[in-house]
């Protein structure tokens, strides 16, 4: 168990819904990570987080949002759902703002119909 | 951009053998390379990590190796056993916008 709590575990939605992933970091850690995994296109990084601001950005959609709270936890939003956006989607924390030493989550298994 | 490079994609042993994982890089400026074990249905879990100011570091039956120069770096697992089966995934911390890239995976099966 690495400490990173997401939820839900599985989502299934239909095209054109808008749904929230969220994620914990473990206790003590100030950054917060996104990545979508798929089988074409492997780990993508999504966006970071660090103490509230965003760090850094990558290949994250303009549909697609995040935001890291004052307690630390950080939320995901997509919107405007495709099918392309099934997808694992994992949430990695990590004490600095520099991306290294990450711990992920679980994951949150995206099903878009 | 960073780019890393993973071979090779699927990995076959039997228990008791040795599994070496190659990756490669191209940023010359990326100084940090951790290696994820990723079992099915779960995340990936951090195994072991490198610094570019070291050239090789261990951990049990574990190992990974560095090479700044040709710019790679090796995973090493030694007397294998079948929960070591699972996709292990390199990565490199890319410096220009401080973002971690990874490869594209090895699926590792250790047959008993």
């Amino acid at each position: 168990d690495s400490g990173v709590t997401q939820t839900p575990k599985h989502l299934i939605t239909a095209t054109g819904q808008r749904v929230t992933l969220r994620c914990s970091p473990r206790s003590g850690d100030l950054s917060v990570y996104w990545y979508q995994q798929s089988l074409d296109q492997g780990l993508q990084f999504l966006i970071q987080y660090y103490n509230g601001e965003e760090r850094a950005k990558g290949n994250i959609l303009e549909r697609f949002s995040a935001q890291q709270f004052p307690d630390l936890h950080s939320e995901l939003n997509l919107s405007s759902l495709e099918l392309g956006d099934s997808a694992l989607y994992f949430c990695a924390s990590s004490v600095g703002a520099n991306p290294d030493t990450q711990y992920f989550g679980p994951g949150t298994r995206l099903t878009v119909l | 951009g960073e780019n890393v490079e993973q071979h090779p994609s699927t990995l076959s042993v039997q228990e008791g053998d040795s599994a070496v994982i190659k990756c490669t890089y191209s940023d010359s400026a990326s100084n940090y390379f951790p290696w994820y074990k990723q079992e099915l249905g779960k995340g990936p879990q951090l195994i072991i990590d490198i610094r570019s100011n070291v050239g090789e570091k261990k951990d049990q039956r574990i190992a990974v190796t560095l090479n700044k120069t040709a710019k790679h770096f090796s995973l090493h697992i030694t007397e294998t056993q079948p929960e070591d089966s699972a996709v292990y995934f390199c990565a490199a911390i890319e410096r220009s916008n401080y973002k971690l890239t990874f490869g594209k995976g090895t699926l590792l099966t250790v047959n008993p």
